[in-house]
């Protein structure tokens, strides 16, 4: 079964700009979460979804946004980019009744 | 979900059994002990998790005290493959489908030396 996917896997953006990222879930994986993991900040959550609405929103500002499609794949937004949303962004996929999480290799942005 | 402590580092010589501990003095009675792991850049990836009884899986086996206040996660033959930062995590049972958030604390960088 093939792993969590994510595109794309590298992005360099100018401050003030807005960017889309992907998240393919495991093949029957209904639930996608998304996390942000900075040098500073470790690994920290940012929302979840599941049947394409979103279930758990972590402590991050309006302009991190997502959603969910029918075929779960999700994308989240970050909008009006700033220098500290420099980050590897990760989505990982579960079985909703299920605890265990399976994480795609991430998406790395630079804001410069 | 409880707290938890892991050391910041340590370090194995390749071969030798990898053991990480792990505290979690506040666990509650339905809440399960998960590890993960990260290596360099790569997204986290499930290794174990255990309620009570031990466990093993082909790739490590989880020990938990019998009062549950700690647990370790054996390596039994570390590689230099196994060198990553590993994360140790208390979750409670999930039957709500809205618990898809994991609290990710600072784990232990384990280093494996040939």
């Amino acid at each position: 079964k093939a792993g969590v996917t994510q595109t794309p896997r590298y992005l360099i953006k100018t401050r003030g700009q807005q960017v889309t990222l992907s998240c393919s879930p495991i093949s029957g994986h209904r639930s996608v979460s998304w996390y942000q993991q900075t040098p500073g900040q470790g690994l920290q959550f940012l929302f979840e979804y599941f049947s394409e609405t979103q279930r758990n929103k972590g402590n991050f500002p309006g302009r991190f946004s997502g959603r969910q499609f029918s075929n779960s794949r999700s994308e989240m937004n970050v909008s009006t980019l700033e220098l500290g949303d420099s980050a590897l962004y990760l989505c990982a996929s579960r079985v909703v009744l299920q605890e265990t999480q399976y994480f795609g290799p991430g998406t790395r942005l630079l804001v410069l | 979900d409880a707290k938890t402590t892991q050391p910041p580092s340590m370090d194995c010589a390749e071969g030798r059994a990898a053991n990480l501990p792990c505290n979690h003095s506040t666990i509650s009675g339905n809440e399960y002990v998960y590890w993960y792991r990260q290596i360099h850049s790569q997204g986290p990836q499930y290794i174990i998790h255990g309620l009570k009884n031990n466990e093993t899986n082909e790739m490590a086996s989880l020990i938990i005290t019998e009062d549950r206040k700690s647990s370790t996660l054996i390596l039994p033959h570390a590689t230099l493959r196994d060198t990553a930062v590993y994360y140790c995590i208390v979750r409670g049972a999930n039957y709500g489908g809205s618990q898809g958030n994991l609290i990710f604390g600072k784990g232990t960088k384990l280093s494996v030396k040939p």
